[in-house]
């Protein structure tokens, strides 16, 4: 069965510190993965895909398929990167998307 | 452009009575989803639909409705309000093209007392 695992429910940092946020997933073909972000009384929108191989907002995430993992990370935290990430998974031409539980980032000044 | 709109942003029922979440979107999107949030908890899908007239059950279906007569509107109806149906909901729309993310709503949060 498909499956995102996000193991943090938070994740605190100090401003300029590196940041990750963990996402594992369980799919055995080839995966379309998200990460969407929840900014404080906005509505959830999309950080970046895993097929654009972009940086967002000084943001990254490998596909690691051998570790069924997609890791969010960024090598220095600003305090407007405070926010709720989620993890989100779907099969390659699917119609289904699965989310992680999400992560709440809080960068401390 | 407006994307996807949600409506109401805050409803509270009482146990056993009904209503609809309203959803539009005006991208021209075939998919269209439903989800509801719990406190600590992912998304889960309750229903959704990859075009007018076409809708499917999701993870959590139970207790609730869809219609997609439009492309634009696909609304939920919960006919007999449960306590367990406390949430937000959270309705999303994305093109058939493979890799493209799906733009959510603003969210309906719903209390059941």
């Amino acid at each position: 069965a498909q499956r995102v695992t996000q193991p943090e429910k938070l994740l605190s940092v100090f401003k300029g510190a590196p940041v990750e946020l963990k996402c594992n997933y369980s799919y055995s073909g080839s995966p379309e993965l998200f990460w969407y972000v929840q900014y404080s009384r906005q509505r959830l929108q999309l950080l970046l895909r895993h097929i654009s191989r972009e940086s967002i907002k000084g943001f990254t995430a490998d596909l690691n398929k051998g570790e069924t993992s997609f890791h969010l990370k960024k090598p220095f935290a600003q305090e407007e990167d405070s926010a709720m990430y989620y993890c989100a998974l779907r099969n390659t031409g699917g119609f289904k998307t699965i989310f992680g539980a999400g992560t709440r980032l809080f960068v401390k000044a | 452009n407006a994307g996807v709109t949600q409506t109401p942003k805050f409803r509270i029922l009482k146990i056993g009575q009904s209503m609809t979440l309203q959803c539009t979107q005006d991208m021209n999107h075939n998919y269209m989803y439903w989800y509801r949030q719990d406190p600590g908890m992912g998304l889960k899908l309750i229903y959704y639909s990859v075009g007018a007239g076409i809708t499917d059950k999701g993870e959590v279906p139970n207790g609730y409705n869809v219609s997609r007569s439009t492309t634009e509107d696909f609304p939920l109806r919960l006919e007999l309000a449960a306590p367990s149906q406390t949430s937000v909901y959270f309705c999303a729309s994305r093109t058939d093209l493979s890799n493209q993310p799906q733009h959510f709503g603003d969210g309906t949060r719903l209390s059941i007392l």
